[in-house]
């Protein structure tokens, strides 16, 4: 049984271009969420994907959205990209809302 | 912004020896959450306590939760140099119908080294 997969794992992008990263959830969950994960920090909530719908948004600029496809998975694209959304961007899925979240390894987003 | 603080930043402690971490929050809330973070990769839930339970146990972790002090502590015994890792404390807010969103608050983080 797949946990969560996410990709890519790494990837270097440049000033200004735009990002989308993906994530598969693990079998039997259908809410995806969002993470970003500055060096030496705790994750921050992006947002939640419940439906296909966004269920709650943390205090990340519009630049920032998301998508979630009929079979769970899930996108989130970044926009115009500033060298500080450098950091660690982790999608957690869970059985329901109050269930412990299962984490991806994540995909280490680098900006120049 | 992060709403729990942790402490202490970092712990480094021998094999064998009891690890404490706390961690304090700001809001009501539904559940504190411990997870713990390899080298940067993702993390792995360690135990979930609810907020109307005072201990939990789970292997050689213990949790308390202290409503009253909005503090929680994580308790490590008989430490092993594969617990090396960072550990984080999550809460999850308690929203007007008594449960939660699932939006999970974590706090910075407590590294711990475990040597052999």
């Amino acid at each position: 049984d797949a946990g969560v997969t996410q990709s890519p794992t790494h990837l270097i992008k440049t000033r200004g271009q735009q990002v989308t990263l993906r994530c598969s959830p693990k079998s039997g969950h259908d809410t995806v969420s969002w993470y970003q994960q500055a060096l030496g920090q705790g994750p921050q909530f992006i947002f939640q994907y419940y439906e296909e719908e966004e269920r709650q948004r943390g205090n990340f600029p519009d630049r920032f959205s998301g998508h979630q496809f009929p079979n769970y998975s899930s996108e989130l694209n970044v926009n115009a990209l500033l060298l500080g959304d450098s950091a660690l961007y982790l999608c957690a899925s869970s059985f329901t809302l109050e269930s412990p979240l299962h984490f991806g390894n994540g995909t280490r987003l680098t900006v120049t | 912004s992060q709403q729990g603080e942790e402490d202490p930043q970092a712990l480094s402690i021998q094999e064998g020896e009891n690890a404490t971490m706390n961690c304090s929050y700001k809001t009501s809330i539904n559940n504190l959450q411990w997870y713990r973070q390899n080298s940067g990769r993702g993390l792995v839930h360690l135990i979930l306590i609810r907020s109307n339970e005072r201990e939990k146990h789970s292997g050689r972790l213990r949790v308390t939760l202290d409503t009253s002090k909005k503090s929680s502590s994580l308790l490590i015994t008989a430490s092993r140099a594969a617990d090396t890792a960072s550990y984080f404390c999550a809460t999850a807010a308690l929203n007007a119908g008594g449960t939660s969103y699932g939006k999970l608050t974590f706090g910075q983080g407590t590294i711990l080294t475990v040597h052999p």
